[in-house]
Parts: C-alpha cells; sequence; structure tokens
C-alpha cells in the first residue's frame, strides 16, 4: 500500500468550529487530492494540489480550503464547520498527471458535525 | 462534462454466482476506466484500469471489465464471487487531458455464504 496517513482518523466536533484534516505521503508523489464520500454520490472531489503551493478546486469546494506548503503535507480545513459537511474525508496521490498512474487513498477521516 | 452512471446500487448474491455490475459513462472523447473496491472499514483499492488496447481488462481477485466504447460502458463481471468479494464497487472515469476523475455513486455487493 501507498504511504499515506490520515489525521485524524475520527474527529466530533460542533457547528462554527473550524477543523483542519492532514494528509501525510511518504512516496514524494506530485499529485494531492480531498474527496468527500457520502451515501448516494460516491466520492466528490473538493480540491487537489499539482505541486507545493499550487492547488486548484474540484466540484464541491464551497466552505472548504487547502493548503499545500511541503510536497508530503496536504491540509484541508473547514473555517466555520456546517452539519452539512459530516462526511468521510479521504485524501489521495497519485505520480503524475492525467491518469496513466490511478490514485492511491489513505483510510479516511470520519468527520461528525454536530 | 464528465459523469459516470452505476445502475445497481445493492446487489445481492450467493457464493458461486456470476456478478456483473453495469458502468457507463458521458463523453464523447478519449476516455481512462477505472473500477475500485472499497472493503468494510477500508480505503479504496484499484482493481483494474483501461486506457488503451485490449477492450477487456483483467484485475486482481479474478474480476475482469469490458470497454464498449460504441455503448460508453465498462461493465465489471466475475464469474463466481466469494463472501470475501462483499463491499463497495466503484467507477471512475478520466478524460484524456484532464486531471480530474470522477466517480460513480457506488455499487454494494453483499455476497452471502
Amino acid at each position: 500500500d501507498a504511504g499515506i496517513t490520515q489525521s485524524p482518523r475520527h474527529k466530533v466536533t460542533e457547528t462554527g468550529t473550524p477543523v483542519t484534516l492532514r494528509c501525510h505521503q511518504t512516496e514524494n508523489h506530485r499529485y494531492m487530492y480531498w474527496y468527500r464520500q457520502d451515501p448516494g454520490h460516491g466520492l466528490r472531489l473538493i480540491h487537489y494540489s499539482y505541486g507545493v503551493k499550487d492547488t486548484d478546486k474540484g466540484e464541491v469546494s464551497d466552505g472548504y480550503s487547502v493548503s499545500r506548503s511541503k510536497t508530503e503535507d496536504f491540509l484541508l480545513t473547514l473555517e466555520s464547520a456546517t452539519s452539512s459537511q459530516t462526511s468521510v474525508y479521504f485524501c489521495a496521490i497519485s505520480e503524475t498527471q492525467g491518469a496513466d498512474q490511478p490514485q492511491h487513498f489513505g483510510d479516511g477521516t470520519r468527520l461528525s458535525i454536530l | 462534462a464528465q459523469s459516470v452512471s452505476q445502475h445497481n446500487h445493492h446487489v445481492i448474491l450467493s457464493e458461486a454466482a456470476s456478478l456483473e455490475l453495469g458502468c457507463n459513462y458521458s463523453y464523447g472523447g478519449t476516455v481512462n476506466l477505472f473500477w475500485y473496491v472499497q472493503y468494510p472499514g477500508q480505503h479504496l483499492q484499484l482493481l483494474l484500469k483501461y486506457f488503451s488496447g485490449d477492450p477487456l481488462v483483467k484485475g486482481i481477485k479474478g474480476f475482469e471489465a469490458e470497454f464498449i466504447k460504441s455503448k460508453f460502458s465498462f461493465n465489471l463481471r466475475k464469474p463466481s464471487v466469494q463472501w470475501s468479494d462483499t463491499a463497495e464497487y466503484f467507477c471512475a472515469v478520466n478524460a484524456r487531458g484532464f486531471q480530474k476523475l470522477v466517480f460513480g455513486t457506488g455499487t454494494r455487493l453483499l455476497v452471502s455464504p
């Protein structure tokens, strides 16, 4: 398995609080992604990064921000969490652009916002 | 924009039954196609992928998928399922030249022993 660590693995917090999820990789891959997984929606891309300090929005980016100050770390921040952001969040990495290399996924973070 | 449809949301089979999960995509250009599997409590793992060449692709654990360009389909098959195949299966598509991978909504497979 690819070396991807997500932290925390579980978090419960209250509406309006800031939350930061961390994805750490040891593969030195250039591309990193944040998805959320919800029943009936599959996986939806929130943000992705194509290099240090280079990020772009996915299809469900509202309410989320990201930062990548080092190759190995990709942070996802909910500035003011809402109940609609209760979800399972997955980080993924890939070696190259496009899809000639598949994405490898972390174990996920289960986030509950009360 | 790309989109992916998985027709079956839940499938229940007995062990040794044959499996076919449907996947259709919408995009007029060249695509890369994937099937991922998520076992209970685990992360997504790649089952198989199609980029070019032989449209019948063989993956891990006895799974295969056939790309039919005229039908925009990439159905997943396995001749004889096992209890350990109980999982959620996701089809995904990437349009050549685009960075983003688009997932279907998933199919939950339950195999009863």
